[in-house]
């Protein structure tokens, strides 16, 4: 298995635009998670999935964030409209429920 | 709710001296724990885990971490630094009486020089 896959790998954006990140998780992992990674704030779960549902979304810092997960296989993580505090590298995670394996994370620069 | 605090935020040590990064974590029930490891513009990736068992666990590139229910810790640790293990670290703790949400620490810079 080529692992979590996601995409794209970077993303400068201009502030208000959308943007869409996209993951592909482990196949026959039943969960999916999204992480934000910043300098101050260390790494924070946004939201995750299990079954294709989401279970916990305490963690969306704002409603200009939005995640679905139309089937196993995809997850996108929407920001819309992107602000520059929204710059962050974004890590999606999936697991078949213990520990998670990462995917290579989205760094975005919004400008 | 769970938490991890991982107190030092860098740790320095020579290469071939013995490694420490320490981890303590606080949930309600019985933990699942994990370490991970994060290179320079990487992801995160998989060391080891505690889920029952042995209260020393090992993991990858030979580090190996000890579970001790009455301190709450699960200190990750290598005999043998090596130059290539500077990077980032992250201790986790799940609790296995709830859904599969891991809570990660702040994360300990380990730097090894020659």
């Amino acid at each position: 298995d080529a692992g979590v896959i996601q995409s794209p790998r970077h993303e400068v954006t201009e502030m208000g635009q959308e943007v869409t990140l996209r993951c592909k998780p482990i196949s026959g992992h039943d969960y999916l998670f999204w992480y934000r990674q910043t300098m101050m704030r260390g790494l924070e779960l946004l939201i995750y999935f299990n079954n294709n549902v989401p279970i916990d979304d305490s963690g969306m810092p704002e409603d200009r964030f939005s995640a679905k997960m139309p089937n196993a296989s995809f997850s996108t993580l929407k920001i819309q409209p992107s602000e520059p505090r929204d710059s962050a590298v974004y890590f999606c995670a999936s697991s078949l429920g213990i520990g998670a394996f990462f995917g290579q994370g989205t760094r975005l620069t919004v400008v | 709710a769970q938490s991890v605090a991982q107190p030092e935020d860098q740790v320095n040590v020579a290469e071939g001296n013995p490694l420490t990064v320490k981890c303590t974590y606080s949930v309600s029930g019985n933990p699942y724990l994990f370490w991970y490891v994060q290179y320079p513009n990487r992801g995160l990736q998989f060391l080891l885990k505690y889920i029952t068992g042995d209260n020393l666990v090992k993991g990858s590139y030979g580090f190996e971490a000890e579970f001790n229910k009455s301190q709450t810790s699960f200190h990750l640790k290598k005999p043998s630094a090596l130059v290539s293990d500077s990077a980032l670290y992250f201790c986790a703790v799940r609790d296995t009486g709830t859904a599969s949400k891991l809570t990660f620490g702040t994360g300990t810079r380990l730097q090894v020089t020659l």
